[in-house]
């Protein structure tokens, strides 16, 4: 099946600076690319939508400011968390639609950022 | 507004039991429900992806049934092994989109 690779999948960094997490599609395009946060014990939230060429599409409550999307290839989508601090401390995992299975979806194997 | 239901939210079962694993969805006009399995600090991986149109897929020792019109679907794992220990979430699309709703999930111990 379709393959997404997600780095780093763990990172430590201080308060104040920004973190990059990249998910790359390995064996096909993806237009669209999905991006989650998890808390410990908590289900997948949904954080934005990224398509490739254009703006992501942000979930109410989320802060485009604060976490920045680029989808600027077809095999490629970034999150970044500008300005960390321990409250961003958490999972964040991307999905990808996988189109030539079906509609179902896979997923990077995860980000571990913790913000001290 | 789609809202995924697990329950229980963990499980600890002897090996060889089998199980079934319950979930529930209020919004029933979904074009299909998916079951992931996630591992202690790592992503989602698929289990199984039902269609609307289907009532049930199989996978080796899983199995998984949909009943749209009850908003529920249930997972049945044969045999259970240590290795079947995880969490187990599944998600319906948000309304017509490709957005995903997720269940908080089921923490499934398999005890040798």
């Amino acid at each position: 099946g379709a393959v997404v690779s997600q780095h780093p999948s763990w990172v430590i960094c201080k308060s104040g600076t920004s973190v990059k997490i990249e998910c790359r599609s390995l064996d096909f395009q993806a237009t669209t690319m999905f991006w989650y946060r998890q808390f410990p014990k908590q289900s997948l939230m949904l954080m934005a939508t990224s398509n490739e060429g254009s703006k992501a599409t942000y979930e109410q409550g989320v802060e485009k400011d604060k976490f920045l999307i680029n989808h600027a290839s077809l095999t490629l989508s970034t999150l970044t968390v500008t300005s960390a601090h321990p409250e961003d401390s958490s999972f964040y995992i991307c999905s990808a639609p996988d189109r030539a299975h079906g509609d179902g979806y896979t997923f990077g194997s995860g980000t571990r950022l913790t913000v001290v | 507004k789609q809202e995924v239901t697990q329950i229980p939210a963990a499980l600890s079962v002897p090996e060889g039991e089998n199980l079934v694993l319950n979930c529930s969805f209020t919004d029933s006009a979904i074009y299909n429900l998916q079951w992931f399995r996630q591992d202690p600090g790592k992503g989602l991986t698929s289990l199984l992806l039902i269609q609307s149109s289907q009532r049930e897929q199989t996978s080796g020792r899983l199995n998984a049934s949909l009943d749209k019109s009850s908003g529920r679907s249930t997972l049945y794992i044969a045999a259970s092994q240590p290795g079947d220990s995880a969490t187990y979430l599944c998600a319906v699309p948000q309304g017509g989109s490709e957005k995903l709703v997720f269940g908080k999930g089921m923490k499934l111990t398999v005890n040798p």
